[in-house]
């Protein structure tokens, strides 16, 4: 079966902080791609990374970094100095790639909270 | 260039009526997606469209949901005698086949209320 777990439900945090949002999937698929997708209180959901996975190169963009271990089956999303705009549901998604265009396979996101 | 574009944005309508979401994808993706999102839920993948190949519809709650598209352009998400439990935002998402990642585009999503 394949499946993304978000297990924190809700974080708040205040600015400046260091906050980081975990996920954890389950494929027996070798081949997979990973993403994170931030959601705004706008509802539109925005993609903020993409990883496969033969890479597990950790990643750095901004204030925004993804830790990629396939040993623990996770993947996580740090923010580094949060800010209040950073304030969204965040989205863990699994995608195979035993074939194309196969449907993501969502957690079920993770609200996050920053006040000032 | 222009992104995934849904209609209605906003549709309240009566338990037991039927409804009709639409969604635009990106010009030249061949593939559609159509999500749902409950409140306080991550999305639940419901049916998805490559080229003329037949759809996958494993996703499909009922037989009360159908969808359609013609060939690789617009899509419409058919809800027959709604009940409230299927009030949720309704996501299209479209990307381009061939891709060596498929990344999908969304859009803004129909928010659905089922009195």
């Amino acid at each position: 079966a394949q499946k993304v777990t978000q297990a924190q439900t809700e974080i708040s945090v205040v600015e400046k902080e260091d906050v980081t949002l975990d996920c954890v999937y389950e494929t027996r698929d070798t081949t997979y791609y990973l993403f994170w997708y931030k959601q705004p209180p706008s509802g539109e959901l925005v993609f903020l990374i993409r990883r496969n996975s033969f890479d597990e190169q950790n990643e750095i963009s901004g204030r925004y970094s993804w830790n990629f271990q396939k040993s623990t089956s996770s993947f996580n999303f740090t923010i580094t100095a949060s800010q209040v705009v950073d304030s969204a549901v965040y989205f863990c998604a699994l995608q195979t790639f035993n074939q194309a265009g196969t449907a993501l396979i969502f957690g079920k996101g993770t609200t996050l909270s920053v006040s000032s | 260039g222009a992104g995934v574009s849904q209609s209605p944005s906003n549709k309240v309508t009566e338990k037991g009526k039927d409804v009709e979401l639409r969604c635009d994808p990106i010009s030249g993706h061949t593939a559609l997606y159509w999500y749902r999102q409950r409140l306080g839920q991550g999305l639940e993948f419901l049916i998805y469209f490559q080229g003329n190949s037949a759809p996958d519809k494993s996703g499909l709650p009922s037989d009360r949901f159908s969808a359609e598209r013609t060939g690789e352009s617009v899509s419409t998400l058919t809800i027959q005698r709604t009940q409230q439990e299927d009030s949720a935002v309704y996501l299209c998402a479209s990307s381009s086949y061939g891709t060596s990642y498929n990344e999908q585009f969304f859009g803004p999503g129909t928010r659905l209320t089922v009195l």
